[in-house]
Formats: structure tokens, sequence, C-alpha cells
């Protein structure tokens, strides 16, 4: 049972370097967001998607665009990566707008931007 | 709008203690109310919830009970062991300012079981 599954799990990149963050989810969820974790400041919403075809900004958008490539696929993309986007990236996701269960995880990607 | 506040930690314990870790929050409407457990090295697991007040969440020995009436929902557990050493989340699912739904985290509680 994979839940969320997110690759790579370690990158490291150089500044103004791009890449994209993978995230797959194999529960029928129709919602999916992406956070990224620092040390003391807990998890802040970059995008999310509430269904199929939308995305929308969350608290820290700059940087970032994402892509919902179909019900099971949302990816994040840095276009040229900074060193304050050094962090723990986490996918998630969770039956949709109107339910009021929980989100799952995947184990999250490490991204270091020297 | 919508927030958690959790203690400040790291909350470090004996084995077999008893353990509280506080959260409160701010919240329109009637929110559901989360507690995950993140190991090192992984992601965010769902610990236990509450959907509405006086709703007690309950797994693995741990419990947080849904207050409305002081807004709180603190986590709970008799007896810790070691293997209960990781970081805690209290977060919410609630409605926004924008009419859509959204799920709030708090900054979370590293707790460490020392044997």
């Amino acid at each position: 049972n994979a839940g969320v599954t997110q690759t790579p799990k370690f990158q490291v990149l150089k500044t103004g370097q791009s890449m994209t963050l993978q995230c797959a989810q194999d529960m029928n969820h129709n919602s999916m967001y992406w956070y990224r974790q620092d040390p003391g400041m807990g998890l802040r919403l970059i995008y999310y998607s509430a269904s199929e075809g939308t995305t929308d900004k969350g608290e820290v958008p700059n940087g970032y665009n994402v892509s919902r490539l179909n019900k099971r696929e949302f990816s994040l993309r840095l276009e040229s990566a900074a060193p304050s986007q050094t962090s723990v990236y986490f996918c998630a996701s969770s039956d949709g707008p109107v339910s009021n269960q929980p989100q799952h995880f995947g184990d999250g990607t490490r991204l270091s931007i020297l | 709008g919508n927030s958690v506040t959790q203690m400040e930690g790291p909350v470090t314990l004996s084995e077999e203690a008893f353990l509280t870790i506080n959260c409160t929050y701010t919240a329109t409407g009637y929110p559901s109310l989360f507690w995950y457990v993140q190991y090192p090295g992984e992601g965010l697991q769902l610990l236990l919830k509450a959907t509405k007040a006086d709703d007690k969440g309950s797994n693995k020995g741990f419990e947080a009970t849904y207050r409305k009436e002081t807004t709180s929902f603190h986590l709970e557990k008799g007896s810790v062991q070691v293997s209960d050493s990781a970081v805690y989340f209290c977060a919410l699912r609630a409605l926004g300012e924008s009419g859509t739904y959204k799920y709030i985290f708090g900054t979370g509680t590293r707790l460490k079981v020392l044997a």
C-alpha cells in the first residue's frame, strides 16, 4: 500500500539550476498539496490543488510552479533554485475540499541548494 | 483567521512518565482537529483525530479530547516509551477566508524519551 510517493528523496542543486519534484498518490484522492518544512517553522503551504485541473497558491508560492498532471500526480518545479529554497519538501493528499478527513503525507524530498 | 498554537519543545521525559503536549486553536466554524507524528527522516503520519466537540481521538495509547469551550486539543499519554521519541504536530481543518477549507499546522513539539 504505497500511499503518497515522492521522488527524489535527496537532491543537491547549484544556485540557478532547475528541477522538478514528483509526487504521486494511489488513494484516489481529489486534493493534493506541496509543503516545505524548515526548522522552527512547522509546515508552510506552497501550492495546492483542490481537484484535478485546478491549482492555487498557498502561503509561500514565490519561486515555485506546480502542475496537476492528472488525478494521481502533482509536481513542484523550481525554475531557478536559490539557497533560501533549501528545505524538506512534503507532498500530501486528501479526499477533497468537502471531506473532513486528514491529509496523507509522503516521506519528503530533502533539497539542498549551494 | 485560523491558527494553531502548540507548546514549544523540546520535551524530555523518562520512560513511563506521563506526557501532555498542549495545543490551542483559533478557527471559524467547527474545525476538525488532528495530531500527527513525525519520526526522524520520515513524513507526517496521522496519530489521531476528532471531528466534533467532545470527541476523543485515541491511538497507540495517545489520547486527545476536542474541547470547544477552551479551544484546545491537548495530546496525552499515560506512560511514554523510548519509541515515542518524535516530533508531534497539532493541526486543524477549517474554512478559510476564501471560502475553501484549509489545513493549518502548529510548529511541532519535539519529544525525547530517555531509557
